[in-house]
């Protein structure tokens, strides 16, 4: 079955670290991705997204992340992070080529707190 | 304002009293979709919709139903609820397949 998997459900980091997180897929064909974040009592927001083109997209609030097509990955990084961006981050991919277009699949999350 | 709207956004209801979440989009989106958000489980795809009047299956659709009769409408139907809907709903809409979803708030349904 297709599946998008987040390596870490959990990760706490101290201000000014560098933020990675982990996103693999199943799909063997084309794929749109995507990373949500959703702040504490509210409702996702896109940060960044990848279509086509250069596989390193960059998305609001400094992050960025990395399309590797052999890798089947989408990992989401930021270099410095900040006590704002405690929140949970959700991968997603859709499946542009099979019989299940228009299926969004959505990782389990990851929540990241930041400490001051 | 760009919006996708969700009513109610609370509700506590007992097993087996029917009720629907209404979902309303302002942008002219074509796609359309229900969400359910678990703990541990992330964001699961309830129904989906490409256009009016042509809906399909998410990963979970038992014990749901939606129509689109309209395109900016998508109401999510539960017919008989049951504790295990207990639940947060997001509707979520986009220009067309594989765009980038807009979320609701979010709807917080509770069934005792």
């Amino acid at each position: 079955a297709q599946s998008v998997s987040q390596h870490n459900h959990h990760v706490i980091l101290s201000e000014a670290a560098s933020l990675e997180l982990g996103c693999n897929y199943s799909y063997g064909g084309t794929v749109n991705l995507f990373w949500y974040v959703q702040y504490p009592g509210q409702h996702l927001q896109l940060l960044l997204k990848y279509f086509s083109g250069d596989p390193l997209v960059k998305g609001i609030k400094g992050f960025e992340a990395e399309f590797i097509k052999s890798k089947f990955s989408f990992n989401l990084r930021k270099p410095s992070v900040q006590w704002s961006d405690t929140a949970e981050y959700f991968c997603a991919v859709i499946d542009m080529t099979t019989d299940s277009w228009g299926k969004f699949q959505f990782g389990a999350g990851t929540q990241v707190v930041v400490t001051p | 304002e760009a919006q996708v709207t969700q009513n109610p956004r609370y509700l506590i209801t007992v097993t087996g009293k029917k009720l629907t979440v209404t979902c309303s989009q302002n942008m002219n989106h074509e796609y359309m979709s229900w969400y359910r958000q678990d703990p541990g489980l992330g964001l699961r795809q309830i129904y989906y919709s490409m256009n009016v009047e042509v809906t399909d299956k998410g990963d979970v659709p038992e014990g749901y139903k939606v129509s689109r009769k309209e395109k900016r409408n998508f109401p999510l139907i539960l017919e008989s609820p049951s504790p295990n809907q207990t639940s947060l709903y997001f509707c979520a809409s986009s220009l067309n397949v594989g765009n980038t979803i807009y979320f609701g708030e979010g709807s917080w349904l509770t069934v005792v």
